[in-house]
């Protein structure tokens, strides 16, 4: 199985910075790599698929880059609403595997 | 818009099987794969298997293999992920999920229903 690792589990940032989060596949999933936002209680939102293609609906503040075996979430200004866990996903082979998870806390 | 509503939390025994529905609305049913993702509570998300409603052919992640059958009825737009020999372990909320595309993007979730297996 494809391993999936983010980096850090644990953010903490505030209103209007710019956050970064890592992900690295164990071996490459060329550019098969999905993010998504999960908030309490809710089913997990697809962000950005293909790497760094942006789902319908999403603000720009939201990017993705990377391909191969390491790959990165941006927010460029972090809002309120976007206090959440994130993973990252590979979807280049079965089984599907996720991250770990990266809590993005207030500070 | 593409829908996906799940039945209800169930609470089973250890021992028991589950039967989780998905109905599909918004989209042609038999156009797109459904997978199964599951969480187990305050952990990460954990895929299951996928199905193509279409065909009806399946695949399981090796750690479901021989316990969990992914089943629809297409004249419903339902799909149907049943959970047999449970125990404590299989405590989560499971997620039915549409695949997007050819190389399948996990587009569409469910609500989730909660499964809890207590004696």
């Amino acid at each position: 199985d494809i391993q999936m690792t983010q980096s850090p589990s644990t953010l903490s940032a505030s209103v209007g910075d710019r956050v970064t989060i890592t992900c690295r596949a164990s071996q490459s999933v060329s550019r098969w790599l999905a993010w998504f936002q999960q908030k309490p209680g809710k089913a997990p939102k697809l962000l950005i698929y293909q790497a760094s293609s942006l789902e319908i609906g999403v603000p720009s503040r939201f990017s993705g880059s990377g391909s191969g075996t390491e790959f990165t979430l941006t927010i460029s200004s972090l809002q309120p609403d976007d206090f959440a866990v994130y993973y990252c996903q590979q979807y280049y082979g079965f089984p599907y595997t996720f991250g770990q998870g990266t809590k993005l806390e207030i500070k | 818009q593409v829908q996906l509503v799940q039945s209800g939390a169930e609470v089973k025994k250890p021992g028991a099987s589950v039967k989780v529905s998905c109905k599909a609305s918004g989209y042609t049913f038999t156009t797109l794969d459904l997978h199964w993702v599951r969480q187990a509570p305050g952990q990460g998300l954990e895929w299951m298997g996928w199905m193509n409603p279409n065909s009806g052919n399946t695949g399981y992640a090796q750690k479901f293999q021989g316990r969990v059958i992914l089943t629809r009825d297409t004249s419903i737009s339902t799909a149907y992920m049943e959970l047999s020999s449970l125990t404590s372990a299989d405590t989560a909320v499971y997620y039915c999920v549409r695949g997007r595309g050819a190389v399948a993007c996990l587009d569409s979730w469910g609500q989730g229903t909660l499964l809890t297996v207590s004696s």
